[in-house]
């Protein structure tokens, strides 16, 4: 079975601070997909990244940035210097081969204050 | 283009009442999925549709949770004599085969 999970269940910083959100996953499959989701207080689920298990390259995209270490089963997601939109639940999430469903972590709640 | 769509995006019954909840994936895309979000409860998977292959059930919580998908494209979630408990947010998502799942906006239950 495979498991998530997001020790963090809340953080909170002021603005244009930079915040780490860890992720550890359970699975033992060799191929599998890694996800962040973010959920604004609107409540739809937003999709920022997806990764496979065979490419362990670090990503970043303007203010964020994805470190995979299989090493450690672990998918951390960092926002630099941080703004107030950040502000949402951002959920960690895990699915094997093609397609299958999702298994996701519980969620970390993120609060940037001005 | 469209984003996976959802309806209604909220809907209030009383227990006992049957529901209908609709999903609209992104054009072309085979694969389809059913979660709950309930609060407390986190992120919970009902149903997967992939194409023609038969639809993986696991997830459903109980018999009175059924769910179809007709030509591959708009599914339907029903729940029959909605209790309590099935009080939560229904979330859409659909794929292309081993690529990313997006997510529709949810359609918020309440039973009374």
């Amino acid at each position: 079975a495979q498991k998530v999970t997001q020790a963090q269940t809340e953080i909170s910083v002021v603005e244009k601070e930079d915040v780490t959100l860890d992720c550890v996953y359970e699975t033992r499959d060799t191929t599998y997909y890694l996800f962040w989701y973010k959920q604004p207080p609107s409540g739809e689920l937003v999709f920022l990244i997806r990764r496979n298990s065979f490419d362990e390259q670090n990503e970043i995209s303007g203010r964020y940035s994805w470190n995979f270490q299989k090493s450690t089963s672990s998918f951390n997601f960092t926002i630099t210097a941080s703004q107030v939109v950040d502000s949402a639940v951002y959920f960690c999430a895990l699915s094997l081969g093609s397609g299958s469903r999702l298994t996701f972590g519980e969620g970390t709640q993120l609060t940037v204050n001005p | 283009g469209a984003g996976v769509s959802q309806s209604p995006s909220n809907k209030v019954t009383e227990k006992g009442k049957d529901v209908e909840l609709r999903c609209d994936p992104i054009s072309g895309h085979t694969a389809l999925y059913w979660y709950r979000q309930s609060l407390g409860q986190g992120l919970e998977f009902l149903i997967y549709f992939q194409g023609n292959s038969a639809p993986d059930k696991s997830g459903l919580p109980s018999d009175r949770f059924s769910a179809e998908r007709t030509g591959g494209s708009v599914s339907t979630l029903t729940i029959q004599r909605t209790q309590q408990e099935d009080s939560a947010v229904y979330l859409c998502a659909s794929s292309l085969k081993a690529a990313s799942t997006y997510f529709g906006p949810g359609t918020r239950l309440t039973v009374l």
